[in-house]
Formats: C-alpha cells, structure tokens, sequence
C-alpha cells in the first residue's frame, strides 16, 4: 500500500488477555517505530528496528511488551496480561532513515485499545 | 535527554485569524525539530521539519515554523486559519545522526497543542 497500515484499528480485551498489534511499513522503509499515545502520558515512543533488530528495548512500559520484525517488514506488538493502564492508541511509524533523524517519519492510523 | 513544551494545551481562534502555536525545547545535542499535525483519528502527518540551513522553515497547507536556537524555540505560524484547521498539534525533536547508527531517530513529543477554529 501507498502508507503504513495497522490492524486492527481497534480492539477491546479483558484484562489479563494478551494482545497482537500489526503493522505494515511503507514497502522499503528500515526503520520501524512503536508510539503510545494516552491521556495521561502524552506520545511516548516505545521501541526502534532497523532491520529485523531492535537495538534498545529500553522504552518499553514493562517486560509485559514485547516486539518483533520479521523479514524487514511486518512488526508484531505484543501486550502479555493487559491492565487498564495499557489502554491506549498505538501508532506505528516508518521511515527510509538514511541519517540518523533527518528522515520523516509516516505514521500509521493507529489502534487504539481498550482494556476492561 | 530532550524534552519538548508546548506552552499551550488548547488554541480557540477565529476562523481567517492568525495563529502561532508554541514550542520550547530542552536538549544538551544537537536535535532535529518537527511539527505533526493529527486529526481526529488519525495518525500524524508531518507539517515541516528543521533540519540545518535557515532558521525560517515553510511547509505544507500554509504553515512556517522559526527555529531560534538562543530561545531554544520552534514556534508554528499561520496567517490565516480555517475551520478544517481544527485540530491537535505537537511539536517533536529527534537527536541529529551523525552517523549510520548513531541515533535512533524517535520523535520526543510535546503533550500537544488543540487548535479550535470557530466560524
């Protein structure tokens, strides 16, 4: 597709279920980042990929989040035994990164999770 | 570390009126400097971006940002607004790469700025 996509757009879970959050990069972008967005928090930026690898994990919540790459492309969010305090929009973002943080980054619609 | 303000959590303007959001930052490198705009659930979509050369910074549907760095600030104008304006804007720094693999790129957001244009 011509952006980043991201599915599913929304999701409702019981505290305590895990949750898979995909998201598709615009095709030939190596650069790969999860945001969380919350009332509370504002926009957080929670881990990077270049590539398949995730250089720093350090921005994620709690060892409950985790997060992969496959072949360049797809990434996989993973929230294990949500809390109400997960709920929250996820925006996934890409960009081609030749340098460093001079290229822009092309957000995706988001999925927003609701944790009861 | 960098951190980014947003002076102004909530803008009401009239609609043709002019409109500066504000923006402050803190950062002991060298940053990059964004504007993104969202609407109302969407994603963001990036307005203009300082990156070096002149401090004056034009970007699409009408808007300019002045990066003054003795202020450490990179305030967003536009002339003249209209009603599909509305909506919330956040300013974003990233620390500049030197090199292949040296920054990360993420964005460091302020906590946003909602613009209202009433008619």
């Amino acid at each position: 597709g011509a952006g980043v996509s991201q599915s599913p757009s929304n999701k409702v879970t019981e505290k305590g279920k895990d949750v898979e959050l995909r998201c598709d990069p615009i095709s030939g972008h190596t650069a790969l980042y999860w945001y969380r967005q919350s009332l509370g928090q504002g926009l957080e930026f929670l881990i990077y990929f270049q590539g398949n690898s995730a250089p720093d994990k350090s921005g994620l919540p709690s060892d409950r989040f985790s997060a992969e790459r496959t072949g360049g492309s797809v990434s996989t969010l993973t929230i294990q035994r949500t809390q109400q305090e997960d709920s929250a929009v996820y925006l996934c973002a890409s960009s081609s990164r030749q340098r460093g943080g001079r290229e822009t980054q092309y957000f995706g619609p988001g999925t927003r999770l609701l944790v009861l | 570390a960098q951190s980014v303000t947003q002076l102004d959590s909530q803008v009401p303007v009239f609609e043709e009126a002019p409109v500066e959001l504000r923006c402050n930052y803190s950062s002991s490198v060298s940053v990059y400097l964004f504007w993104y705009v969202q609407y109302p659930n969407q994603g963001l979509q990036l307005l203009l971006k300082y990156l070096s050369g002149s401090t004056l910074v034009k970007g699409i549907k009408g808007v300019e940002a002045q990066f003054n760095k003795s202020q450490t600030s990179f305030h967003l104008r536009k002339p003249s607004v209209h009603i599909s304006d509305t909506a919330e804007y956040f300013c974003a720094v990233s620390e500049s790469g030197w090199d292949y693999g040296g920054s990360q790129g993420n964005l460091i957001f302020g906590k946003g700025t909602k613009l209202s244009v009433k008619p």
